[in-house]
């Protein structure tokens, strides 16, 4: 079955404190990984697509990565309004849960 | 441009009172999709609409129904509500159909006594 990992489940940051997340994955057939960024109350808001190993992407204080098998979203000096959930979801070709398996998510809080 | 648009935001029902959740985006997009989400879990599908006219199965379809009314609009429509069915919904579409980034609404908080 095609799974998606996310960890830490719970990540608390002092505001400049460099981390990353990461998205782990086994599945059948992948044909990108994207990242969200969720609000409480609010959907998703897509952040990236990465399509291959090596791919990387950037946007403001976040750059996203991709492995053959894992992701990671690495945010460089954050700030408070970083804080978020930022998701994980894998493409998959013919999955039988569909075609965007999400993760469970990184509840990010960021400290001033 | 509105982007996906979700209809209602919040809605309480009782257990066996019938809903239908709205949804429209106004991106041209092809695909549209319908998800839940519950804590301690990741989105979950539970129908999409690749083009318009079809429609199929996700992962958690049970006790639901959609409908493709045209390329705008995907409603989803909950026959006899179940406290299981208790959730967040969230619509989501994208241009090209299933390959294609997925854009999402703002949700619909749905609680079934």
């Amino acid at each position: 079955e095609d799974q998606v990992t996310q960890s830490p489940e719970a990540l608390r940051l002092q505001e400049g404190e460099s981390s990353s997340l990461n998205c782990s994955y086994t599945v059948s057939g992948l044909r990108g990984l994207f990242w969200y960024r969720q609000d409480p109350g609010k959907g998703p808001e897509f952040l990236f697509t990465l399509y291959s190993a090596g791919e990387e992407k950037e946007k403001e204080r976040l750059k996203a990565t991709l492995t053959k098998k894992e992701s990671f979203l690495h945010i460089t000096a954050p700030k408070p309004e970083d804080s978020a959930t930022y998701l994980c979801a894998v493409g998959v070709y013919g999955g039988s849960q569909g075609n965007l398996i999400f993760g469970k998510g990184t509840k990010l809080s960021v400290k001033p | 441009n509105a982007g996906v648009t979700q209809t209602p935001k919040f809605q309480v029902l009782k257990t066996g009172q019938s809903m239908t959740l709205q949804c429209a985006q106004d991106m041209n997009h092809n695909s549209m999709y319908w998800y839940r989400q519950d804590p301690g879990m990741g989105l979950r599908l539970i129908y999409y609409s690749a083009s318009e006219g079809t429609t199929d199965k996700g992962e958690v379809p049970n006790g639901y129904n959609v409908s493709r009314l045209n390329k705008r609009e995907f409603s989803l429509r909950l026959e006899s509500a179940a406290p299981s069915q208790t959730s967040v919904y969230f619509c989501a579409s994208s241009r090209q159909g299933l390959e294609d980034t997925q854009y999402f609404g703002p949700g619909t908080r749905l609680t079934v006594l």
